[in-house]
């Protein structure tokens, strides 16, 4: 059992480029979130996912956008990357109403 | 509406003495409540739960919540802290009576352990 895995673990982008990271649990869990968490703000909710195929904004969606094609895995989108968007970035997955199983993180980097 | 505060940004312990991290909830219905720890640089690990039941709620590592509905509180307790205990430490919500189960987390609250 892996648990949630993410990908990549760093990154780095300049302004202006576009990346995907992928968040992948085999839990089968129904619900996967991604946050955000930056010093001094705790975790931020930017979309999530309550089973394939749907997808609903969380907090801070803007400048994100996500995917939920297949029920183990969820990507989310930088189209359009700023130095704002710097952050570290987790994934979660969850049953219905279970405790939350996180990812170790991305850590982004937009210059 | 959910919400949740942690009204301690930083609790300071000396190694051996026991440890109190505050949390208080407001939810509409029954709450669900959590405590997850952070290590530095790695993600959040689930500590323990209160979905019904004993109000007393025991989980990993030694660690402890007592969920008080008169004072909406589950505050996350340790009777000798260690160095080790030293971590970042989040409690979260969810509303029992439905909607979309998404949970609502505090802030956190760093805990330092002293020698």
């Amino acid at each position: 059992n892996a648990g949630v895995t993410q990908t990549p673990k760093f990154r780095v982008l300049k302004t202006g480029q576009s990346m995907t990271l992928l968040c992948a649990q085999d839990m089968n869990h129904e619900y996967m979130y991604w946050y955000r968490q930056d010093p001094g703000m705790g975790l931020r909710l930017i979309h999530y996912s309550v089973g394939e195929g749907t997808t609903a904004k969380g907090e801070v969606p803007d400048g994100y956008n996500v995917s939920r094609l297949k029920k183990q895995n969820f990507l989310l989108g930088l189209e359009s990357a700023a130095p704002s968007q710097t952050s570290v970035y987790f994934c979660a997955s969850s049953r219905l109403a279970g405790e939350q199983f996180f990812g170790p993180g991305t850590r982004l980097t937009v210059l | 509406a959910q919400s949740v505060a942690q009204p301690e940004d930083q609790v300071n312990v000396a190694e051996g003495n026991p440890l109190t991290v505050k949390c208080t909830y407001s939810v509409s219905g029954n709450p669900y409540l959590f405590w997850y720890v952070q290590y530095p640089n790695r993600g959040l690990q689930f500590l323990l739960k209160y979905i019904t039941g004993d109000n007393l709620v025991k989980g990993s590592y030694g660690f402890e919540a007592e969920f008080n509905k008169s004072q909406t509180s589950f505050h996350l307790k340790k009777p000798s802290a260690l160095v080790s205990d030293s971590a970042l430490y989040f409690c979260a919500v969810r509303d029992a009576s439905g909607g979309s189960y998404i949970p609502t987390f505090g802030r956190g609250t760093s805990l330092i352990v002293h020698p």
